[in-house]
């Protein structure tokens, strides 16, 4: 399976502190993405890492990529209440013409 | 910024019922998607479609399920006679190229 594995599966933390979530997956990629939901909605699209990237940054999301442990991390730094939801990885493997989700990790963040 | 637009939002259809769920993907986009989220797990793959045919499809997608680009701008998903377990999050997505793909906000079809 080329699916992502994501640790931890529930993540509890207070406001203001920051957020790693990790991802693994099985097979070579093209890009490995990252999503939010919020409970119930949609899937709303935070950052794509190419294969010869190994780290990328968007506001206060850093994301890392390790080919040779075919591992990702996302980092939310400074966290808020408002980050509060569930994040995806989600991998677009070479060969495949879709993507794979994770099991996605619940995170909650505490005023 | 282009969106993907899914019609309805939300669903409500007796077992055995067929259902349609509508997507307007964004408009140059060539690949299609439809994926599935059942209550509190993960997002499934179900179908790609592509230059008007199915590219791939899971074990999921079995003979209940169809899917059509009529008009050149709807891409639908058909659900022949529909199950308890067919209850979910469905979304749709497209993208061109092997970037960017974009999600609809989803149909949560409830089946009782």
């Amino acid at each position: 399976s080329q699916q992502g594995e994501e640790d931890p599966q529930a993540l509890s933390i207070q406001e203001g502190e920051n957020a790693t979530m990790n991802c693994s997956y099985k097979t070579s990629i093209n890009n490995l993405q990252w999503y939010r939901q919020n409970s119930g909605r949609g899937l709303v699209h935070l950052i794509l890492i190419r294969s010869n990237e190994r780290e990328k940054h968007s506001g206060r999301l850093r994301v890392t990529l390790d080919t040779s442990k075919k591992s990702s991390s996302l980092l939310i730094t400074a966290s808020r209440a408002a980050d509060t939801a569930s994040y995806f990885c989600a991998t677009d493997a070479q060969g495949a013409q879709k993507l794979v989700f994770g099991q996605g990790t619940r995170l909650t963040i505490n005023p | 910024e282009p969106e993907v637009t899914q019609t309805p939002s939300h669903q409500v259809t007796q077992m055995g019922q067929e259902v349609i769920l509508r997507c307007v993907p964004i408009s140059n986009h060539l690949y299609f998607y439809w994926y599935r989220q059942i209550l509190g797990q993960k997002v499934e793959f179900l179908v790609s479609f592509y230059n008007n045919e199915i590219s791939e499809k899971s074990e999921i997608f079995d003979d209940q399920f169809s899917v059509e680009r009529p008009d050149g701008s709807n891409f639908t998903l058909k659900i022949r006679s529909t199950k308890l377990e067919d209850s979910a999050m469905y979304f749709c997505a497209s993208r061109t190229g092997h970037y960017g793909y974009t999600f609809g906000s989803g149909t949560r079809l409830t089946v009782v």
